[in-house]
């Protein structure tokens, strides 16, 4: 257990239906990050929070993508108009404020859209 | 951001040294190197990070030669239980995010 909890581990949803997934990380940690994984795959970046500002966004992250840090402690992702090709394991990792900080990863959301 | 390289699988037996080589030719001065493990249905793992030379923990070694350009992850007298993928990441340690390639899958065989 790194300290980084993800909620819920699994969700089933239909495709047209918005998920929202929630990332708890380390408390003293200020940076977040969404990856998404898709099998047989590394994970690949979605987006990064520095305390509650949203300071980068892949190209990957489309516009039914969505991610919020209020506060800048747990995080949500949501996803509106789920599609098939959304299927996959989120990731979320947290690091704290030093310069030589490594990233620690959650367990992962599973979402499977049929 | 450097890409890195490394073997898609490799295969060992018990009670083996395991090293696992990455290439990552256009690292950057300020990068360092970052090795993690990812089993099934789970999120990757930290394992050993370092800069230059040798960098010793209670999992493995990592190796770096003095031109950075590669590295290898070194796990001594592996288990059943080391069976994983393994990610050679290559980044700032101050910045944004990694980039993971596929890795390499290491299977452990009794």
């Amino acid at each position: 257990d790194t300290g980084v909890s993800q909620d819920p581990r699994h969700k089933i949803t239909k495709r047209g239906q918005n998920v929202t997934f929630r990332c708890d990380p380390i408390s003293e940690h200020n940076r977040l990050y969404w990856y998404r994984q898709t099998l047989g795959q590394g994970p690949e970046f979605l987006t990064y929070f520095q305390n509650e500002a949203q300071l980068e966004k892949s190209r990957l992250l489309s516009d039914r993508f969505s991610a919020e840090r209020p506060k800048g402690s747990f995080s949500t992702l949501e996803i509106q108009r789920t599609e098939q090709g959304d299927s996959a394991m989120y990731l979320c990792a947290s690091r704290g404020p030093g310069f030589q900080e490594t990233q620690y990863f959650g367990p992962g959301t599973r979402l499977l859209v049929l | 951001l450097a890409k890195t390289t490394q073997p898609i699988s490799m295969d060992s037996y018990e009670g083996q040294e395991v090293n696992i080589t990455c290439s990552h030719n256009n690292i950057a001065t300020n990068d360092y190197i970052t090795w993690y493990q990812q089993f099934p249905s789970q999120g990757p793992r930290f394992i050993i990070q370092g800069y230059k030379t040798k960098v010793t923990n209670e999992v493995a070694s990592l190796f770096i030669p003095a031109d950075r350009k590669s590295s290898t992850l070194s796990l001594p007298r592996v288990s059943l239980s080391d069976t994983a993928v393994y990610y050679c990441l290559v980044g700032r340690s101050y910045g944004q995010n990694f980039v993971f390639g596929p890795g390499t899958r290491l299977s452990v065989l009794p």
